[in-house]
C-alpha cells in the first residue's frame, strides 16, 4: 500500500530563516504528492502538488517543494518563514481508488 | 471559506446522546470524505461516499452512522460515543473524474467533545 512518511513531529525555526518539512514517499509506478498545512482550529488547506512534470513544484505562500524521484523524497521548503506559518504541514500520496493517505504531520513552530 | 461548510464547529455531547454532524458541499463534487483527527495520530479515513453511495468504511464502529442524501450534503450520526471519540471530524470533498487536478477540499472540521 502506498504511504508517506514525515520523520520530524516538530520544526522549531526563528523567523526569516529558511526551512525545510522533509517528507519520504513508498515507491510505485504513479505518485502523486500533495503537501497540505492546518491552522489551528482550522481544516486542511492545499499547498501544492504533484502530480507529473516539472520536479519543482511551487506553491502558495512561499512554499515549494521538489519530487525526487532517486530519493523517494518529496520535500517542503521555504526560504525565510514568518510568525504566520506556524501551522501543521501534512505530506499526502493518493492510491489507485484516489483516495488520500496521509503523514502523521510535522508541527512548524516560528519564533520571533 | 473553502466551499465545504461544516456545521456545528464545536460540539460537546453526553455518553447517552445522540447528535449529528452536517456537511455542506457547492463546488459540485461527486465525492465526499468524512477524516477523524486525533490529537497525535494520523489522520484517519472514515467513510468515502462517490456518487451517493458509500464506497467504503474503515471498520468504524456502529456508533458513527454516515448518511449522503444527495451529492452536496453529507452528514455523521453519532449515539451512544465514548470519551476517546472525542477528535476533530473533517469532510472533504473532491470531484472525482477530475482528481489528479483538483484534489480535495475540506472543511474546517466539527470539534466534538465527549463527556
Amino acid at each position: 500500500a502506498q504511504s508517506v512518511t514525515q520523520l520530524d513531529s516538530q520544526v522549531p525555526v526563528f523567523e526569516e530563516a529558511p526551512v525545510e518539512l522533509r517528507c519520504n514517499y513508498s515507491s510505485s509506478v504513479s505518485v502523486y504528492l500533495f503537501w497540505y498545512v492546518q491552522y489551528p482550529n482550522q481544516g486542511l488547506q492545499l499547498l501544492l502538488k504533484y502530480l507529473s512534470g516539472s520536479t519543482l513544484v511551487k506553491g502558495i505562500n512561499g512554499f515549494e517543494a521538489e519530487f525526487n524521484k532517486s530519493q523517494t523524497s518529496f520535500h517542503l521548503r521555504k526560504p525565510s518563514v514568518h510568525i504566520s506559518d506556524t501551522a501543521e504541514y501534512f505530506c499526502a500520496t493518493m492510491d489507485s481508488s484516489y483516495k488520500l493517505i496521509f503523514g502523521s504531520g510535522t508541527r512548524l513552530l516560528v519564533r520571533p | 471559506e473553502t466551499g465545504v461548510t461544516q456545521t456545528p464547529r464545536h460540539l460537546v455531547m453526553g455518553m447517552t446522546n445522540k447528535k449529528s454532524l452536517k456537511c455542506e458541499q457547492h463546488l459540485g463534487h461527486n465525492a465526499m470524505y468524512w477524516y477523524k483527527q486525533s490529537a497525535k495520530k494520523p489522520l484517519e479515513l472514515m467513510f468515502v461516499y462517490s456518487l451517493e453511495e458509500r464506497v467504503e468504511n474503515n471498520s468504524v464502529p456502529s456508533r458513527f452512522s454516515p448518511e449522503c442524501p444527495n451529492s452536496s450534503h453529507l452528514f455523521l450520526h453519532l449515539h451512544t460515543l465514548q470519551p476517546e471519540d472525542s477528535a476533530l471530524y473533517l469532510c472533504a470533498s473532491s470531484q472525482k473524474t477530475g482528481i489528479l487536478a483538483y484534489g480535495y477540499t475540506f472543511g474546517s472540521g466539527t470539534r466534538l467533545t465527549v463527556v
